[in-house]
């Protein structure tokens, strides 16, 4: 079954915790996004990357990073510094050229204790 | 002049009937327009796009007008039925940027049976 897998599904944070979302494709994709979203806001990007051992920041990267050490895999870690964590994330990956469709995963939602 | 603006923020209709969900966009470098469809809990899904050469595309019951003056597109769900309750995107791109894509904040559809 090719697919995006993210993992955990629900994910809880303590203050001034750091925490990892984990997002994992087979479809052999070169695009990889991360995007947040809250009610009302739709999805925000925060990070993308287009090809393994580089990423650049989306709208909103403040309090988040990413790696890019695989092409299968595209790991988010919230840190301590971002101040209000609490949503569903979204992992997405495309085949990296105009025009091409984003497959998303199924979601993170995180909150914070 | 990134922002792609969508409207109504929530829409409900009755089964049978037609839903029609509106967005707007500034940046005349955009040139593909997908809809997004997401279920609740779950990652969004490509649902059908559109590229500014053709004014309208249609697939089953879903229809993208395309106003490429008014920068202006948007959907149609005809015979809109329960099944098709979501919340929906649109999204615009440029080819000669990134593959980034731009969302819109989504419109929660609810039919009625």
């Amino acid at each position: 079954d090719g697919g995006i897998t993210q993992s955990p599904k629900y994910l809880f944070r303590k203050e001034g915790q750091n925490v990892t979302l984990s997002c994992e494709q087979n479809l052999n994709h070169d695009a990889m996004y991360w995007y947040r979203q809250d009610p009302g806001q739709g999805l925000r990007l925060i990070y993308y990357s287009q090809i393994v051992n580089d990423f650049q920041k989306g709208d909103i990267a403040e309090g988040y990073s990413v790696s890019r050490e695989k092409k299968e895999s595209f790991p988010l870690t919230v840190t301590s510094a971002q101040k209000n964590p609490t949503a569903f994330y979204l992992c997405a990956s495309s085949r990296g050229q105009a025009m091409e469709t984003q497959y998303f995963g199924p979601g993170t939602r995180l909150l914070v204790l | 002049q990134q922002q792609v603006k969508q409207s109504p923020q929530s829409l409900i209709v009755q089964k049978g009937g037609i839903s029609i969900i509106n967005c707007a966009y500034e940046n005349t470098a955009f040139d593909y327009f997908p809809w997004y469809q997401q279920f609740p809990g779950k990652g969004p899904a490509l649902l059908i796009a559109i590229r500014p050469d053709v004014s309208e595309k249609k697939e089953g019951r879903f229809t993208i007008s395309f106003n490429k003056s008014a920068k202006q597109f948007s959907l149609h769900i005809m015979d809109s039925q329960p099944g098709d309750s979501a919340t929906y995107f649109c999204a615009a791109s440029s080819q000669g940027g990134s593959e980034k894509l731009v969302f819109g904040k989504g419109t929660k559809l609810t039919v009625n049976p």
